[in-house]
């Protein structure tokens, strides 16, 4: 079945250090990816996407490569700040289907 | 332009009683689905509609659960006879078209954080 695994936290980096949150998917049709960011007390924010293999979806210096031949979509950013500390999710949905698949989601706090 | 909208942020319910949150999606979107989201884990699917119909609710739990979107007026979740199991946070998300369409990405709410006492 369709589903999408992501590296599990919590992540605790230094401010500007470099970030990589990995996530991979398993999908039976033609996926679109996607990256969601939740702050505190809040609903879900969608941070970035691509839809189709090689494509590379971008955002506030979070970027992320579609890799079919991976089966990846790993979350980066070179220099993390403070305010990037929230918990973020890698979901997919594909064309066959209903659903919104998200991973367990991974917690990030960046401390100064 | 408002955005997913959800209430009450927050609803205590003792143990028996019924739970109801709402959700008024994004102007133009006709699609609505509820997860659910258990502390320190992920957002669990529950149902999808779309007006006046239930498209997919393989993720609802069998008894006491259910989700309308009526014609007029915003989704609803009902729980009734709450246990403690249901405290969770529950979030709905928009979109102008089905998830299965690419290019379409969920809108989301802010939730409401049932507590079950």
């Amino acid at each position: 079945g369709d589903s999408v695994t992501q590296m599990e936290g919590p992540v605790t980096l230094s401010e500007e250090a470099f970030l990589t949150i990995n996530c991979t998917y398993t999908a039976t049709g033609y996926p679109s990816l996607f990256w969601y960011v939740q702050y505190p007390g809040e609903g879900l924010q969608l941070l970035l996407k691509a839809t189709k293999a090689d494509d590379k979806g971008s955002n506030k210096g979070f970027e992320a490569t579609y890799r079919k031949e991976t089966t990846s979509f790993h979350l980066e950013k070179g220099s993390v700040q403070v305010s990037d500390s929230a918990v973020y999710f890698c979901a997919l949905s594909v064309n066959t289907g209903n659903q919104f698949y998200f991973g367990t989601g991974t917690s990030l706090t960046v401390i100064p | 332009n408002a955005g997913v909208m959800q209430n009450p942020r927050h609803l205590v319910r003792r143990r028996g009683q019924e739970a109801r949150l709402r959700c008024s999606p994004m102007k133009g979107h006709s699609h609505v689905y509820w997860y659910r989201q258990l502390p320190e884990e992920g957002l669990k699917f529950m149902v999808y509609l779309q007006k006046e119909n239930i498209i997919d609710e393989s993720g609802m739990p069998k008894e006491r659960f259910s989700a309308e979107f009526p014609k007029e007026g915003p989704s609803i979740l009902r729980i009734q006879q709450v246990v403690r199991g249901d405290s969770a946070a529950y979030f709905c998300a928009s979109s102008p078209q089905a998830s299965g369409q690419r290019n379409s990405p969920l809108h989301f709410g802010n939730g409401t954080r049932l507590t079950v006492t």
